[in-house]
């Protein structure tokens, strides 16, 4: 079975500075997709960026980017140009391939944009 | 573009009461799921489907019955509520595997 570990509860981060949170999984497949989810107060899950394991380069989506380190199963979400609008629980999540889209989350990181 | 829709948004059920979570999307998805938000625990899957007639035990199936009689509806049963079925659940669906997810807005639950 699949894990997630999201090791930072909680941050904080001031508007317009770069903030990074961290997401370590364990599992023994090679084939497989990592997602940060956004939870906002809204309760909506909006998906954030994917990564496929097979692709070595990090996916970018416009102020998000992450670092996928495979042999380190490790797959950290960077947010440049902090908003306000960023503030919300932000889920890491692993798929294993061929699984139904079955996905496997990490317990969230709670992410405070401050003024 | 209703994309994935979870009724009710709130309910409050006594212990032992039976409630269906309805859910229903309008993008030909093939694949549906359900899973329960727990504080700390993230999000949990408790059934899924790969398509009409096809259903399957996720993470945390106990005290979950799913049916799945059309592509669009994909109802979430619970026969004798617990108060340790106090959660939130989502719904959520994609077109095909390894595709990602989207999620209908949540169904806050309450068991007393």
């Amino acid at each position: 079975a699949q894990t997630v570990t999201q090791s930072q509860p909680e941050m904080s981060v001031q508007e317009a500075e770069t903030v990074t949170l961290s997401c370590t999984y364990d599992t023994s497949e090679n084939n497989y997709y990592l997602f940060w989810y956004k939870q906002p107060p809204s309760r909506q899950m909006i998906l954030v960026i994917r990564q496929e394991a097979y692709k070595q380069q990090n996916a970018t989506e416009n102020r998000f980017s992450v670092n996928f380190q495979k042999a380190a199963k490790s797959f950290s979400l960077k947010i440049s140009d902090s908003q306000l609008g960023d503030t919300a629980m932000y889920f890491c999540a692993f798929m294993k391939t061929g699984t139904a889209s079955k996905l496997t989350f990490g317990t969230g990181t709670r992410l405070q944009v401050t003024l | 573009n209703a994309g994935v829709t979870q009724t009710p948004k709130f309910q409050v059920l006594k212990t032992g009461q039976s409630m269906t979570l309805q859910c229903a999307q309008d993008m030909n998805h093939e694949y549906m799921s359900w899973y329960r938000q727990d504080p700390g625990m993230g999000l949990r899957l408790i059934h899924y489907s790969v398509g009409a007639g096809i259903t399957d035990q996720g993470e945390v199936p106990n005290g979950y019955n799913v049916s799945r009689s059309t592509t669009e509806d994909f109802p979430l049963r619970l026969l004798s509520a617990a108060p340790s079925q106090t959660s939130v659940y989502f719904c959520a669906s994609s077109e095909w595997g390894d595709q990602p997810q989207h999620f209908g807005d949540g169904t806050r639950l309450s068991i007393l």
